[in-house]
């Protein structure tokens, strides 16, 4: 079954503002991954997360750790038409478990 | 960080014909791997996971004859759409990990069988 789910599903915004999608997971994790997916292209890795880091930085995206409700969250701050995009988030946690993914957050950002 | 590759990033091949993609990993040692396939609009649903040396594991509903993976290697493995069909047509995805490392995912090969 899937790890983690993100929330919302789809998400629709002005240019400018800010863009929160949050990830939901079901066991523990060693660290967890933000990944973006333009339209019919590739995964590009945006940000990893350890289970012992509750908050990291890059650009203009934030992401949280919250280990205690099993959920991350990713922020896009002051987004752009071109952060148009599906946005995955994936769990691992090590040895022998295998990541997964969740369904994806679409965002589309308004010029 | 840990990188892998994955070559090509789109291919697009006849039907009938058999495919070959390639996954590497460039600065570590990968003792497993794994596939993944995304449909349409959908999330990347695991097919098989593969250890070096040893025969893969694929998922309920994978046919292992279709979708050969061959991990000879700790830096490469490799899935080969043998006879493929448009059917199979979708984004391929590879992840990597070593014994004293996170998993980390290629960028992913589109396929467009025609």
């Amino acid at each position: 079954s899937q790890q983690g789910e993100e929330d919302p599903q789809a998400l629709s915004i002005q240019e400018g503002e800010n863009a929160t999608m949050n990830c939901s997971y079901k066991t523990s994790i060693n660290n967890l991954q933000w990944y973006r997916q333009n339209s019919g292209r590739g995964l590009v890795h945006l940000i990893l997360i350890r289970s012992n880091e509750r908050e990291k930085h890059s650009g203009r995206l934030r992401v949280t750790l919250d280990t205690s409700k099993k959920s991350s969250s990713l922020l896009i701050t002051a987004s752009r038409a071109a952060d148009t995009a599906s946005y995955f988030c994936a769990t691992d946690a090590g040895g022998s478990y295998i990541p997964t993914f969740g369904r994806g957050t679409s965002l589309i950002v308004h010029p | 960080g840990a990188v892998v590759s994955q070559h090509p990033s789109w291919v697009i091949c006849k039907s009938g014909t058999s495919v070959k993609i390639e996954c590497r990993s460039l600065d570590f040692q990968a003792t497993t791997m794994f596939w993944y396939r995304q449909f349409p609009k959908q999330s990347l649903m695991l097919m098989a996971t593969s250890n070096e040396g040893s025969k893969a594991t694929y998922e309920q509903g994978v046919e292992k004859d279709k979708f050969l993976i061959n991990h000879a290697s700790l830096t490469l493995s490799t899935l080969t759409v043998t006879s493929a069909h448009p059917e199979d047509s979708s984004f391929y995805i590879c992840s990597a990990r070593g014994t004293y490392t996170e998993a980390f995912f290629g960028q992913g090969t589109r396929l467009t069988v025609v």
